[in-house]
């Protein structure tokens, strides 16, 4: 996982608090992607951004969710209002073209643990 | 929705045995198939891939095999080592739509030593 950096790698927050989750791709990628794993679970597809641009936000929540990619800086997850059920590990994942291969490029980061109390 | 699934949800082998890991896609329009490896506390990691057109490809010590016909994939495992023990997804994802990887459940890997 070399290169795609997420922090913090462990969060915790009380109900009703924001929670916010950053990703840095690795070195040249300009596609970034939000993935969301619930315990004993595969990772669940969120969003896919390309810089400054959502691509396709279809596994996003419709509220309190929300995910940037700036010009400069890296992406951020935003999450209003937790509630216990956004628990979870979000993964972010990186590469340079979508159409090129993935094989070659599709790295994930270590992940958040967001733990809502 | 379309989904991925697999078929044994823990597998416990011994040191030095084979291991075989199987998933159902149910995909068709599904062209390329990953596997990846998470260790426990870590992100999903590369092992091996497979394209549609393609129904067996090797990798150092790992072999996936894919069956289109009935929309199978299985990743195996040769001399299995301590060190492979981890959660072990396959994935899918489309010509159409490669932004979106689409993970399977998971099985977890046990290597007794």
């Amino acid at each position: 996982n070399a290169g795609v950096m997420q922090n913090p790698r462990h969060l915790v927050r009380r109900r009703g608090q924001e929670a916010r989750l950053r990703c840095s791709p690795m070195k040249g990628h300009s596609h970034v992607y939000w993935y969301r794993q619930l315990p004993e679970e595969g990772l669940k597809f969120m969003v896919y951004l390309q810089k400054e641009n959502i691509i396709d936000e279809s596994g996003m929540p419709k509220e309190r969710f929300s995910a940037e990619f700036p010009k400069e800086g890296p992406s951020i997850l935003r999450i209003q209002q937790v509630v216990r059920g956004d628990s979870a590990a979000y993964f972010c994942a990186s590469s340079r073209l979508v159409l090129q291969g993935i094989e070659y490029g599709y790295t994930f980061g270590s992940g958040t643990r967001l733990t809502v109390v | 929705g379309e989904s991925v699934g697999l078929h044994l949800p823990t597998l416990s082998v011994q040191e030095g045995d084979n291991s075989i890991i199987n998933c159902a896609y149910s995909n068709s329009a599904s062209d390329y198939f990953i596997w990846y490896k998470q260790e426990s506390g870590k992100g999903p990691q590369f092992i091996i891939d497979i394209r549609s057109n393609m129904d067996k490809r090797q990798g150092q010590r790992v072999t996936v095999l894919l069956n289109k016909t009935v929309k199978h994939l299985s990743l195996q495992i040769a001399a299995t080592q301590p060190g492979d023990s981890a959660v072990y997804f396959c994935a899918e994802t489309a010509k159409t739509s490669y932004d979106k990887v689409i993970f399977g459940p998971g099985t977890s890997l046990s290597v007794i030593p």
